[in-house]
């Protein structure tokens, strides 16, 4: 059964690095064609993509994010990290991790996918 | 960057047809995916690769692409599937991931 729940602080203060966990169950980040994902949503807003690290330690970022964050994995821990620097109110929102199984070397597509429940920050 | 542009509300009757559309360049050459979005929920994903249907989800949800715009059709929508709806692709480098702007569904 695959799991994955998201950890991190409540509050931040702003110009702050932000810190958020992601810890799973039911599946290794190292099979082929794994990814785990960060997606964010503000308060009122859209969903927004923020990361993705793959199984081969393959890493990609939004553009207009990329300066400011950094998507790790621990394959010991099965957890995934995503640091946020300098943070502002802007960055208050829920974020969610995912799982899926991409068709990395083909499409790209993913059939199937999992989510954690989040984990509100906020950014005051 | 790359964009995927939603209108923001559709409305519809019970039992009534809707249609949610998306557009984005990439469209073409990439595929649409398809999230349901309630409050206090994480996205659930409804339409795979354009058009195929994600485990457990109704039949009256059906997804097409033709040329830069996804559309996602609810047959006969229900009241329970109001909801916001988001489209999702990559732009055409494959590498970054994107989501349109979402679209309230309203059954009622």
């Amino acid at each position: 059964q695959i799991n994955l729940r998201e950890s991190g602080p409540a509050l931040v203060r702003p110009a702050q690095t932000l810190t958020v966990t992601c810890s799973f169950s039911g599946f290794s980040l190292t099979s082929n064609g794994v990814g785990v994902g960060w997606i964010r949503q503000s308060p009122g807003k859209a969903l927004e993509w923020l990361a993705v690290v793959y199984w081969n330690d393959d890493k990609r970022y939004n553009p207009s994010l990329i300066d400011r964050l950094t998507i790790t994995k621990d394959i010991y821990k099965d957890q995934v990290v995503l640091t946020m620097t300098n943070i502002s109110p802007e960055d208050t929102a829920t974020y969610y991790c995912s799982y899926s199984v991409f068709d990395y070397f083909g499409s790209g597509s993913f059939s199937s996918d999992f989510w954690g429940l989040g984990t509100l920050v906020t950014v005051s | 960057s790359y964009e995927l542009t939603q209108p923001p509300s559709v409305s519809v009757s019970p039992g009534q047809t809707a249609w949610i559309t998306c557009s984005g360049d990439a469209l073409p050459k990439k595929y649409a995916y398809w999230y349901q979005k309630k409050s206090g929920q994480a996205p659930l994903l409804v339409i795979f690769d354009d058009t195929e249907r994600a485990s457990g989800i109704p039949e009256r949800f059906v997804g097409s692409s033709s040329g830069t715009m996804a559309t996602l059709t609810i047959n006969g929508a229900h009241m329970e599937d109001e909801a916001d709806y988001y489209c999702y692709s990559t732009d055409i480098t494959g590498e970054h991931w994107v989501f349109g702007g979402g679209t309230k569904l309203t059954v009622l």
